[in-house]
């Protein structure tokens, strides 16, 4: 089975501090993709990064970068810098590319940046 | 790039009726689509998966007569839910991907559903 787990139910920091939150997932699978997805109080849905399983450089865009281990099949989220409008739920997802290809979503951690 | 739009945004309808909510990708054509019901404070849960063209996979547990899911092209997508009852109301989201592969889904803003 797929699974993703994020660990972390809520977390709050400071802003412009930096914070990271954590995520590891477990599959069978060597090919597949990670992604990141941000859901603000509007309850759109994000997308704030993704990596690919199959590149060793970390993906990073901004603000935000990982830190993928794919031997420990870990996916933290660094963000850098936070700002009021980080504020949000962060879902950490991975699809894999044979067979199964749906998302399986993490619980989700709720951030809370503090003015 | 990559806009998904949903319409209605929220809708409240009387228990026994039915509600069409739709999906569309706004700057691409999107082979494949999903919807997702989420309940508060938790995760989505994936519904089911629509390829355009053909009949829509439903997740177990999911009734497929009492969500009718239509991908009649490459940037629409319609879900309605029949006979709707209060326990059908919640917050209904769809994405829509480029292929049929593994690859980004880019979400629709949702739809709230309260069936009184």
């Amino acid at each position: 089975a797929q699974t993703v787990t994020q660990s972390q139910p809520e977390m709050s920091v400071q802003e412009a501090e930096t914070v990271t939150l954590s995520c590891t997932y477990d599959t069978s699978e060597n090919n597949y993709y990670l992604f990141w997805y941000k859901q603000p109080p509007s309850r759109q849905m994000i997308l704030v990064i993704r990596q690919e399983a199959y590149k060793q450089q970390n993906a990073t865009e901004n603000r935000f970068s990982v830190n993928f281990q794919k031997a420990a099949k870990s996916f933290s989220l660094k963000i850098s810098d936070s700002q009021l409008g980080d504020t949000a739920m962060y879902f950490c997802a991975f699809i894999t590319n044979f067979g199964n290809e749906k998302l399986t979503f993490g619980t989700g951690t709720r951030l809370t940046i503090i003015p | 790039g990559a806009v998904v739009s949903q319409h209605p945004s929220w809708v409240i309808c009387k228990s026994g009726t039915s509600v069409k909510i739709e999906c569309r990708s706004l700057d691409f054509q999107a082979t494949t689509m999903f919807w997702y019901r989420q309940f508060p404070k938790q995760s989505l849960m994936l519904m089911a998966t629509s390829n355009e063209g053909s009949k829509a996979t439903y997740e177990q547990g999911v009734e497929k007569d009492k969500f009718l899911i239509n991908h009649a092209s490459l940037t629409l997508s319609t879900l309605t839910v029949t006979s709707a009852h209060p326990e059908d109301s919640s917050f209904y989201i769809c994405s829509a991907s480029r292929s049929a592969g593994a690859d980004t889904q880019y979400f629709g803003p949702g739809t709230r559903l309260t069936v009184l």
